[in-house]
């Protein structure tokens, strides 16, 4: 079946660093790719998203591209502040019409000052 | 704007024990999806809702039953809870109108449950 793979956490690291945080996916189908983010104590939210090959999606500094011959879809952001701190989770959704998304098991990643 | 709102917070039970977890969301979504997220496993599909009067079975089912009381509300229940069923469980909505990789799912806050 369908599966995500992050790579395993915490990544530590100093304020203004470049992050990258990698993210696999296994699919039969030309899925859409995801990334969220949890902030401790809340729900998952929608940090960017890509829906075809070669899309870049990207918000708050954020970017991930859509590689295909690859099936990655690596989160980076250029330089990272405190308030990054969260954990991070790769989501692949199957073009079923059912919506569910399939979760890989999340990078935590702290920025310290 | 509340979005996804789940009840309760936190709750605590005894092995046999029985609870509902209600889920509400306000944005007119059709599609609506209960997850249990545990350590270094992500968050795991248990059931979800396609649409209004329809629910199907996710990856890790067994032990839970559920029941979309309209198209507001999604309902989650444990008949006998079961000390492997602590997790925290965090209901989502999506618009999903026929276009679903267009779709991004919107969560609640999560209820965080015990079972000793």
């Amino acid at each position: 079946g369908d599966s995500v793979t992050q790579m395993e956490g915490p990544v530590t690291l100093s304020e203004e660093a470049f992050l990258t945080i990698n993210c696999t996916y296994t699919a039969t189908g030309y899925p859409s790719l995801f990334w969220y983010v949890q902030y401790p104590g809340e729900g998952l939210q929608l940090l960017l998203k890509a829906t075809k090959a070669d899309d870049k999606g990207s918000n708050k500094g954020f970017e991930a591209t859509y590689r295909k011959e690859t099936t990655s879809f690596h989160l980076e952001k250029g330089s990272v502040q405190v308030s990054d701190s969260a954990v991070y989770f790769c989501a692949l959704s199957d073009r079923d019409n059912t919506g569910k998304l399939i979760f890989g098991q999340g990078t935590t990643l702290q920025v310290k000052p | 704007n509340a979005g996804v709102t789940q009840t309760p917070k936190f709750q605590v039970l005894k092995t046999g024990q029985s609870m509902t977890l209600q889920c509400a969301q306000d944005m007119n979504h059709n599609s609506m999806y209960w997850y249990r997220q545990d350590p270094g496993m992500g968050l795991r599909l248990i059931y979800y809702s396609a649409s209004e009067g329809t629910t199907d079975k996710g990856e890790v089912p067994n032990g839970y039953n559920v029941s979309r009381l309209n198209k507001r509300e999604f309902s989650l229940r444990l008949e006998s809870a079961a000390p492997s069923q602590t997790s925290v469980y965090f209901c989502a909505s999506s618009e999903n109108e026929g276009r679903s990789y267009n779709s991004p799912l919107h969560f609640g806050n999560g209820t965080r449950l015990t079972v000793t």
